[in-house]
């Protein structure tokens, strides 16, 4: 498997704008998670989904932000309208917990600057 | 409200010396802890991980102790490396929602 993988890697965009993000979890992952990193606050879960169904959104800093999972391989975290303080790198992770271990995968993230 | 905390930003050690890297946790109901290891321009990947029923994990340089009473848990790198450098973030989960709540990490600089 190619692992979590996230597009675009960049993303530059101006303050106004809708900006979208996408993940392609693993292949058999039930649980697909969208963090965000900030130098002030590290990484922080935005938001989670088991089976395609969101399970906790209370993250997601506001109504400008929202995540879909259309089906087991997709999701999208869309910000609209973007706002500079939204920059930040976002990233995007699956797993399959077992009994014994809650090990997520990660995407190499999208780091989105909000001109 | 922070419910992981690792109050080093930075640490430095170097090479072959020990690197002991903390984490304290405020929610009892934590069932799980994880270690990641990050470099720039990279996703986190998993390093290791230890469950509330141990109170030690070992897989070859790194090991993990957990102290529930004390809601403290530690990475041991030994040898440390060069390689090693990167920031590490500690992790916890309870076994309810399996989403992983993140320290803001730690910044490991071997030097040689």
């Amino acid at each position: 498997d190619a692992g979590v993988i996230q597009s675009p890697r960049h993303e530059v965009t101006e303050m106004g704008q809708e900006v979208t993000l996408r993940c392609k979890p693993i292949s058999g992952h039930d649980y697909l998670f969208w963090y965000r990193q900030t130098m002030m606050r590290g990484l922080e879960l935005l938001i989670y989904f088991n089976n395609n169904v969101p399970i906790d959104d209370s993250g997601m800093p506001e109504d400008r932000f929202s995540a879909k999972m259309p089906n087991a391989s997709f999701s999208t975290l869309k910000i609209q309208p973007s706002e500079p303080r939204d920059s930040a790198v976002y990233f995007c992770a699956s797993s399959f917990p077992g009994i014994l271990n809650t090990e997520a995968f990660f995407g190499q993230g999208t780091r989105l600057t909000v001109v | 409200d922070q419910q992981v905390k690792q109050n080093s930003p930075s640490l430095s050690v170097q090479e072959g010396r020990i690197s002991i890297l903390n984490c304290d946790y405020t929610n009892s109901m934590f069932d799980y802890f994880l270690w990641y290891k990050k470099y720039p321009a990279e996703g986190p990947t998993f390093l290791i991980s230890i469950s509330s029923i141990k109170d030690k994990n070992e897989d070859g340089r790194f090991t993990v102790f957990l102290n529930k009473s004390a809601k403290h848990l530690s990475l041991h790198i030994v040898p440390s490396q060069p390689g090693d450098s990167a920031v590490y973030f500690c992790a916890a989960a309870t076994n309810s929602g399996y989403a992983l709540n993140f320290g803001k990490g730690t910044s490991l600089l071997v030097t040689p």
